[in-house]
């Protein structure tokens, strides 16, 4: 069964202190894999898509990797602004039918 | 004007009541979803169209149905609410090249 399960459930940092959020799937033919921010009361908002093992990419102070069995959000130097609960997604099948993991909640204290 | 937007945003109801959550897009994408999100569970696809003749199951689609009237709308159904579908309902729209989704700002739902 496909699957998407994420790590820690919840992450507490200090303003500047970094750290990394994970993301491991089992999937069959992986067709991208997504990562999305969500504020409380707020629908999920893009963030990255990876497609291929060894793919990187980067935005502010976040960027996201991708192996074979797995993604990792890194946070570098986190303000108080980046507190929000993300959300690891994976393409199943190529009918851009995503299956999201939980999510982590992330909470940057000053 | 949000590019996905679903009405009502809060509702509350009694168990037995049918209830529709409407959702309107004007990204111009031809798919369109619908999500449950419970807390501790993630979101899980309750139903999802690809054009207004293509309407499919998604993994808890028991107990709704949904509705494609256009291009731009889908609307979700609660025949016969019951209190464990108190939930956060999120309709979403995808660009069919990248797969990602858009999401409008949910429609939370207490049945009572």
């Amino acid at each position: 069964e496909d699957q998407v399960t994420q790590s820690p459930e919840a992450l507490r940092l200090q303003e500047g202190e970094s750290s990394s959020l994970n993301c491991s799937y089992t999937v069959s033919g992986l067709r991208g894999l997504f990562w999305y921010r969500q504020d409380p009361g707020k629908g999920p908002e893009f963030l990255f898509t990876l497609y291929s093992a060894g793919e990187e990419k980067e935005k502010e102070r976040l960027k996201a990797t991708l192996t074979k069995k797995e993604s990792f959000l890194h946070i570098t130097a986190p303000k108080p602004e980046d507190s929000a609960t993300y959300l690891c997604a994976v393409n199943e099948g190529g009918y851009n039918k995503l299956i999201f993991g939980a999510g982590t909640r992330l909470a940057v204290h000053p | 004007d949000a590019d996905v937007t679903q009405t009502p945003r809060n509702r509350i109801t009694k168990t037995g009541k049918r209830i529709m959550l409407e959702c309107s897009q004007t990204k111009g994408h031809d798919r369109m979803y619908w999500y449950r999100q419970d807390p501790g569970l993630g979101l899980r696809l309750i139903y999802y169209s690809f054009d207004v003749k293509d309407i499919n199951k998604g993994e808890i689609s028991d107990g709704y149905s949904v509705s494609r009237q256009a291009q731009a709308k889908f609307s979700l159904s609660l025949e016969s609410a019951i209190p464990n579908q108190t939930a956060l309902y999120f309709c979403a729209t995808t660009d069919r090249a990248t797969g990602e989704l858009f999401f409008g700002e949910g429609s939370r739902l207490t049945v009572l």
